[in-house]
């Protein structure tokens, strides 16, 4: 079956650069969630989507932005990057806003 | 404010030795709550989904339950390859918030 496909799966960038974090969501969802996961934590909450609209907003920074396009992949751009971004960022997607949802492998993003 | 709070923390038991690992929730508004398995540098995988109390679901050495205010997820008989963290999310009416998890360690 289809699983939730997230790219790049590693990203290596410097201080202040910016990155973009892809999300292709299991086919007919129409509900994308970011998480950030630090090491040994519990996954962040930062920002869904819902049919291609905004549909609830966590912990996200400013410097931090995202959509879901109109065939619902979503891109998670993140700019200004710091040290403490270094994380593992998790896209989940679900049929509707109150189902399961289905994470992808993750995209390690390290800064240096 | 919405909280998710599991525990323990850390359960370590012998292949065969049933526990039971709690997630208790203080949210406005519950819409589903979710058990999930990670293992390290994993996505979580999903186990079970919950929606009202009294519910409960089964799996394999796994069983779900839950109350109005947390979910017990109960342990069969563990084996060694069941050792991971196991996560619960709820479902408010403004996010997906997950618990910190327990992390299981099974011993042969």
């Amino acid at each position: 079956a289809a699983g939730v496909i997230q790219s790049p799966r590693h990203l290596i960038k410097e201080k202040r650069e910016t990155a973009t974090l892809k999300c292709y969501p299991i086919p007919r969802h129409d509900t994308v969630y970011w998480y950030q996961q630090g090491p040994g934590q519990d996954p962040q909450f930062l920002i869904s989507f819902y049919e291609k609209m905004q549909s609830d907003k966590g912990s996200i920074p400013d410097r931090f932005s995202a959509q879901q396009f109109s065939d619902y992949h979503s891109e998670l751009n993140m700019s200004s990057l710091e040290l403490g971004d270094s994380a593992l960022y998790f896209c989940a997607s679900s049929l509707g806003l109150n189902t399961e949802a289905f994470f992808g492998q993750g995209t390690r993003l390290t800064v240096v | 404010e919405d909280q998710v709070t599991q525990s323990p923390e850390a359960l370590r038991l012998q292949e065969g030795e049933s526990s039971s690992l709690n997630c208790s929730y203080t949210v406005s508004g519950l819409r589903g709550l979710f058990w999930y398995r990670q293992d390290p540098g994993k996505g979580p995988e999903f186990l079970f989904t919950l929606y009202s109390a009294g519910e409960e679901k089964e799996k394999e050495r796994l069983k779900a339950t839950l109350t109005k205010k947390e979910s017990f997820l109960h342990i069969t008989a563990p084996k060694p390859e069941d050792s991971a963290t196991y996560l619960c999310a709820v479902r408010t009416n403004n996010d997906m918030r997950f618990g910190a998890g327990t992390r299981l360690t099974v011993k042969p």
